[in-house]
């Protein structure tokens, strides 16, 4: 079964506004959790390391206030798009590591339309 | 900076033929270089590591250091096959670069 959720699996909302998309481990407590994102045929590329009770990693050239991550507990991981606007769509998926098993396990992904 | 490639984007195979799908990598340090696969309409999921030497559905990867490559490999493609690949590498806390992919049809 899967291991890890991810709501909504798709949205769509106007420029300007703020979408929250959420990641659940559902199996297993996830002290982290990464958040990428895909554009159409490309790669999927690393954003953020999500870090329960801490701040959030960001990678290079990835704005942290623009994409606001909040690990609020061992199962639930938060990535807010704010003020959204059409270049942001895209399809992101979050991946939880299992430590017991040194091994990445991916959401579902959601897909992001701002219009 | 490390850097994962995989030159073919698209690969069509014949049932029974074998089958390679390429990546090389550039990384600096010891990388951990993986397999990831995302059948139709599924998430992605491990298909294999290099630690771990296993055969998974029929496919090996073998690490060449030399060559930087780690080149996915079975020796008779099933239609089942038929899915996305992605060949990525870990550097430090577990954080993935990821290939852009090769998307491989299995031809009955």
């Amino acid at each position: 079964g899967a291991v890890v959720s991810q709501h909504p699996s798709r949205v769509i909302c106007k420029s300007g506004t703020s979408v929250k998309i959420e990641c659940r481990s559902l199996d297993f407590q996830a002290t982290t959790m990464f958040w990428y994102r895909q554009f159409p045929k490309q790669s999927l590329m690393l954003m953020a390391t999500s870090n329960e009770g801490s701040k959030a990693t960001y990678e290079q050239g990835v704005e942290k206030d623009k994409f606001l991550i909040n690990h609020a507990s061992l199962t639930l991981s938060t990535l807010t798009v704010t003020s959204a606007h059409p270049e942001d769509s895209s399809f992101y998926i979050c991946s939880v590591i299992r430590l017991a098993q040194e091994t990445q396990y991916f959401g579902p992904g959601t897909r992001l339309l701002v219009l | 900076a490390q850097r994962v490639t995989q030159p073919e984007k698209l690969l069509s195979v014949f049932k029974g033929a074998p089958v390679e799908l390429k990546c090389n990598y550039s990384y600096s340090g010891s990388p951990e270089l993986f397999w990831y696969v995302q059948y139709s309409r599924q998430r992605l999921q491990l298909l294999l590591r290099h630690i771990s030497r296993e055969s998974i559905k029929g496919f090996t990867a073998d690490l060449n250091k030399g060559e930087t490559s780690f080149h996915l490999k079975k020796p008779f493609a099933q239609e089942e096959d038929s899915a996305m690949y992605y060949c990525a590498l870990s550097y430090g806390n577990e954080k993935l670069t990821f290939g852009t992919g090769t998307r491989l049809t299995i031809i009955p």
